[in-house]
């Protein structure tokens, strides 16, 4: 049973479009959600994550939008730069109980 | 302030053979878990070390083992290799007790299984 599902696959966008990525959780005792970047070769890296008790969080170009009653929540990157081409992930825990629960990725190309 | 450091970075094993995984964790972590990541997938939770003690468990077989060392250092080892355990496994440490939630993840080390 996947209880984290990431939508879309892959994602193709325009040098200063905004990329999209949803996910969709199942375990209402998740209570962090964060979402990682990683390059080819890489380790995934932590970008930016948010609690449950916040709607919305943002660091940067990067926005996480989180609807609580919903399971779901949503990475936007404003400005989409060639550079943010990656795969993103985004992962769901119960903080300091161990693991975290990721989604399948979605690799983002953003064209110059 | 060294990051997450991950040995061998490539290798390359036949099936029933053994392997063993290295993993120091990011200067002042105390607790370490590893992950699988199978191709175009996102990583599986395996298990994680802290105190060491395994503290928490994924659905993996008991084919995967580890171990962690007083200066916090960590094993990966699996047993009687399968194709199918042919991926990248990921080692991400982390500070129990702070509640920030945050894994650190190390470069991998991609196995291959012949």
């Amino acid at each position: 049973q996947q209880q984290v599902k990431q939508s879309p696959q892959s994602l193709i966008v325009q040098k200063g479009g905004i990329s999209i990525i949803n996910c969709a959780y199942e375990n209402t005792a998740f209570d962090y959600f964060p979402w990682y970047q990683q390059f080819p070769g890489k380790g995934p890296a932590l970008l930016i994550a948010i609690r449950p008790d916040v709607s919305e969080k943002k660091e940067g170009r990067f926005t996480i939008s989180f609807n609580k009653s919903a399971k779901q929540f949503s990475l936007h990157i404003m400005d989409s730069q060639p550079g943010d081409s990656a795969t993103y992930f985004c992962a769901a825990s119960i903080l300091d109980a161990g693991k975290s629960t990721f989604g399948d990725g979605t690799t983002l190309t953003v064209k110059p | 302030d060294a990051g997450v450091t991950q040995s061998p970075t490539h290798l390359i094993k036949t099936r029933g053979q053994q392997v063993t995984l290295r993993c120091s964790p990011k200067s002042g972590h105390d607790t370490v878990s590893w992950y699988q990541q199978a191709l175009g997938q996102g990583p599986q939770f395996i298990f994680q070390y802290y105190e060491e003690e395994e503290r928490q468990r994924g659905n993996f077989p008991d084919r995967f083992s580890g171990h962690q060392y007083p200066n916090y250092s960590s094993e990966l080892n699996v047993n009687a290799l399968l194709l199918g355990d042919s991926a990248l496994y990921l080692c991400a440490s982390s500070l129990t007790g702070t509640n920030t939630g945050e894994l650190f993840f190390g470069e991998g080390s991609r196995l291959t299984v012949l």
